[in-house]
């Protein structure tokens, strides 16, 4: 089945650090793949998304390419601001909308 | 603007009780589903559906039951409350639109099972 990997956490950065967190899956045919972000209390919300191999979401100055090849969908971002302390999440989606999701992953920026 | 709206936010209730969540959302979408969230696990589908009169189960669906009548909710009912059922539940709702659409989620209620 569909299945989704990523990088464990907590991670802890300093302000202005660069982010990557890791994500991998097995997904039979052409999944689409989503992060998602969740601050303290509140429901999960959309930071981007990818529907094809070599496309490349990005919002909030996050960034994430869809590489086939290693299948693989990692989330960077150049300078984190305390702001994006969160839990992320890597999911996939298949053409029944379910979506599958990692574990995901804690983020803690301190100033 | 509302998107999905989940009531209650917080609820406790005791070992044996049932009890009903619900999920409302306003954006005409076909596609509602339900997820719980645990620590270390991510969130698992327990049951969705693609449209009013259909519904179908998830990954994880014991104990649990859902029913869809109108295309703006889609109530998840516990039917006899475990201490298993203890976690975070999320709605979400989305178009049908062959998996490449994001799915728009509830703020979640934390349910604890005595």
């Amino acid at each position: 089945g569909d299945s989704v990997t990523q990088m464990e956490g907590p991670v802890t950065l300093s302000e202005e650090a660069f982010l990557t967190i890791n994500c991998t899956y097995t997904a039979t045919g052409y999944p689409s793949l989503f992060w998602y972000v969740q601050y303290p209390g509140e429901g999960l919300q959309l930071l981007l998304k990818a529907t094809k191999a070599d496309d490349k979401g990005s919002n909030k100055g996050f960034e994430a390419t869809y590489r086939k090849e290693t299948t693989s969908f990692h989330l960077e971002k150049g300078s984190v601001q305390v702001s994006d302390s969160a839990v992320y999440f890597c999911a996939l989606s298949t053409l029944n909308e379910k979506l599958t999701f990692g574990t995901g992953t804690r983020l803690t920026i301190i100033p | 603007n509302a998107g999905v709206t989940q009531t209650p936010k917080f609820q406790v209730l005791k070992t044996g009780q049932s009890m009903t969540l619900q999920c409302a959302q306003d954006m005409n979408h076909e596609y509602m589903s339900w997820y719980r969230q645990d620590p270390g696990m991510g969130l698992r589908l327990i049951h969705y559906s693609v449209g009013a009169g259909i519904t179908d189960q998830g990954e994880v669906p014991n104990g649990y039951n859902v029913s869809r009548s109108t295309t703006e909710d889609f109530p998840l009912r516990l039917l006899s409350a475990a201490p298993s059922q203890t976690s975070v539940y999320f709605c979400a709702s989305s178009y049908y639109s062959g998996g490449n659409q994001p799915q728009h989620f509830g703020d979640g209620t934390r349910l604890s099972i005595l």
